[in-house]
């Protein structure tokens, strides 16, 4: 199993619409989650970090469900300019390092 | 303006050259990372370094090389060894480590021809 999962997509999806991808992780001692927004052959970069009780900011409001373990992202009212892809990011207790998922495409029409 | 300068940002190299890829960062950042990303795959840890000095390998070490003699400075050597170089580079940094955002270079396309 892989230590961070996500749903590859591509969500295709109207202006306007509201969209949620959620994130899998295997280690339950994962302490730090993040969003990061990937443009196509650029960069990653930090969208949101992802609090216990759960954050938003804007349109974009993330919640973490440590018995399940994972991580949601939603996204409200969607921009033609969200479109990317969205990466899910945890750290792994003890080994000092952040895990990236392979993210999921959205695709934003008019 | 501080940040994290990944350069060259094209690089071709002919099979069985070694090649390095600079990261120099002016954050003060004691963590430093990299990454390899293939084409509508996720990044994938090559080494990654806490402080000066040390370093530990990722999960697809094999056929890299990395030094971290300054702070500010996290250069990648892709070896001979490495079966498949071509890729996308990612260096990145971060304030203390796992628990904080990760900030990452514009990366360097690597192309093995």
């Amino acid at each position: 199993r892989k230590e961070v999962e996500q749903d590859p997509g591509p969500f295709n999806v109207p202006e306007g619409a509201t969209v949620a991808f959620n994130c899998t992780y295997s280690n339950s001692a994962s302490q730090s989650f993040f969003w990061y927004r990937q443009d196509c052959r650029k960069e990653p970069k930090l969208l949101m970090s992802v609090y216990s009780s759960g954050n938003e900011d804007g349109r974009f409001t993330a919640q973490l469900n440590r018995a399940s373990q994972y991580i949601s992202l939603l996204i409200r009212d969607s921009k033609l300019s969200d479109s990317a892809t969205y990466l899910c990011v945890v750290n792994i207790d003890g080994y000092n390092k952040l895990i990236f998922g392979a993210g999921t495409r959205l695709a934003v029409h008019p | 303006d501080g940040g994290i300068t990944q350069s060259p940002k094209y690089l071709f190299r002919k099979e069985g050259q070694n090649v390095t890829l600079s990261c120099e960062q002016n954050l003060n950042h004691d963590a430093m990372y990299w990454y390899r990303q293939d084409p509508g795959q996720g990044l994938r840890l090559i080494y990654y370094s806490q402080i000066v000095n040390d370093f530990q390998k990722g999960d697809i070490a094999e056929g890299y090389s990395v030094s971290r003699e300054k702070k500010e400075s996290f250069p990648l050597t892709v070896t001979s060894a490495q079966k498949n170089p071509t890729a996308f580079y990612l260096c990145a940094s971060s304030i203390r480590g796992w628990e904080t955002e990760a900030f990452f270079g514009q990366g360097t396309r690597l192309t093995v021809v």
